[in-house]
């Protein structure tokens, strides 16, 4: 199947400083890329759905403004965590869709703010 | 949205079919339906898709009711490797992915 990576892999970040990760699909181009989020012991949750060039639409409950989405290309899309507390500790993982049938997931990132 | 609904978790002895149920009573039409894995700290692996017909590839085998009101996902010869969280989704009219709570099997030696 596709390869969608993400980077970095894990990070640690303090209380108040922001994060970027990166979700990249290798060999397809991804007009659409989405968002999740994972607490402990629960299912991904969808954040926010990115187009390529275009702004990103968030789902209920989901700070725009807190978490910044950008999709400048048909192979990268950035999440960064702004101004990130303890409660923003999670594991964050992408997914890119390809042809009509086909969406991948990315590895996933985790994101520990201390 | 079509939602679903799993069991919460399911055992299975190794070497057995594994047969993972789920009900979408509320599919539309045109929405296929999606089974993806989740081992522990990784992301989703996609599994199998379907919309009216069963489905099979290397992975596993999805029947899909032919009023698609539930579909089930074997998988014909389980290892200790395929414990993990089995998630099935309807997926969305944008194409969104909205993940239920899942299926946790456990293989069993």
């Amino acid at each position: 199947g596709a390869v969608v990576s993400q980077h970095p892999s894990w990070v640690i970040c303090k209380s108040g400083t922001s994060v970027k990760i990166e979700c990249r699909s290798l060999d397809f181009q991804a007009t659409t890329m989405f968002w999740y989020r994972q607490f402990p012991k629960q299912s991904l949750m969808l954040m926010a759905t990115s187009n390529e060039g275009s702004k990103a639409t968030y789902e209920q409950g989901v700070e725009k403004d807190k978490f910044l989405i950008n999709h400048a290309s048909l192979t990268l899309s950035t999440l960064t965590v702004t101004s990130a507390h303890p409660e923003d500790s999670s594991f964050y993982i992408c997914s890119s869709r390809g042809s009509a049938y086909e969406q991948y997931f990315g590895p996933g990132t985790r994101l520990t703010v201390t | 949205d079509a939602k679903t609904t799993q069991p919460p978790s399911m055992d299975c002895a190794e070497g057995r079919a594994a047969n993972l149920p789920c009900n979408h009573s509320t599919i539309s039409g045109n929405e296929y339906v999606y089974w993806y894995r989740q081992i522990h700290s990784q992301g989703p692996q996609y599994i199998i898709h379907g919309l009216k017909n069963n489905e099979t590839n290397e992975m596993a085998s999805l029947i899909i009711t032919e009023d698609r009101k539930s579909s089930t996902l074997i998988l014909p010869h389980a290892t200790l490797r395929d414990t993990a969280v089995y998630y099935c989704i309807v997926r969305g009219p944008n194409n969104d992915m909205r993940f239920g709570a899942g299926t946790r099997l456990t293989v069993k030696p």
